[in-house]
């Protein structure tokens, strides 16, 4: 079945970079966008980017410019997330999620089982 | 793009329906997808396009809207219904969500 599994919780210092990993199985790797959100403790979703599997392309939220890269391995299906230049409110629980196929939808039809980043000194 | 959800907590008893409500500070078309999301796991879709089922998705679950205004009907009400419910849009970007409505037992 279709499935994306992602990398284990991290602990962070402040100013330090992460890079999480989510690897799918189940389908065609290059054919669908890979999204990431994230989740605060206890609040919403928020949305980070998304990376095209099949050409390297991104689009990354305004607020991480600069600070987000989104890259993809196709010869062992699998997404990665960088994140540098930690800070306290950057811990949250981190979701990979594959876009759904249809026209000008950029919903998430699966989701990885999350990935919790700590940052703390 | 603000997506505001309302009420933030619904207190609904089992069997009975429930009416959520997602609004778009500028209209997004179709372009919304609703979630359901209990404690500890990733959120699951419900819906897209504002009221097209998502797979495996029970028919209790129904969306509607367009513009500006969207609405999740849940018609009977299952205890594993019982979760917090997120509206997204994705008319533009940045992608955004809605803060969340918790639906309890009530």
């Amino acid at each position: 079945q279709v499935q994306l599994v992602q990398s284990g919780a991290e602990v962070k210092k402040p100013g330090a970079s992460v890079k999480l990993s989510c690897k799918t199985s189940g389908y065609t790797f290059s054919e669908y966008f890979i999204h990431w959100v994230r989740q605060a403790p206890g609040q919403g979703l928020e949305w980070l980017g998304r990376s095209n599997p099949k050409s390297g392309a991104t689009n990354y939220a305004q607020k991480f410019q600069g600070r987000v890269t989104m890259t993809s391995d196709a010869s062992i299906s699998t997404a990665y997330m960088d994140l540098s230049r930690l800070g306290s409110d950057d811990t949250a629980v981190y979701f990979c999620a594959r876009e759904t196929i249809c026209i000008g939808c950029h919903a998430f039809d699966i989701w990885g089982q999350g990935t919790l980043v700590t940052v703390s000194s | 793009l603000v997506m505001t959800q309302s009420p933030a907590t619904l207190s609904v008893s089992p069997g009975e329906r429930a009416t959520l409500s997602c609004r778009a500070s500028q209209s997004i078309s179709s372009s919304l997808a609703w979630y359901q999301q209990k404690p500890g796991q990733a959120p699951r879709l419900l819906i897209y396009g504002a009221s097209t089922r998502a797979i495996d998705i029970p028919a209790r679950f129904s969306g509607s809207g367009s513009g500006t205004e969207f609405t999740l009907t849940i018609s009977s009400l299952q205890s594993e219904d019982f979760a917090v419910y997120f509206c997204q849009q994705y008319n533009s970007w940045p992608i955004t969500f809605g803060q969340g409505t918790r639906l309890e037992i009530k």
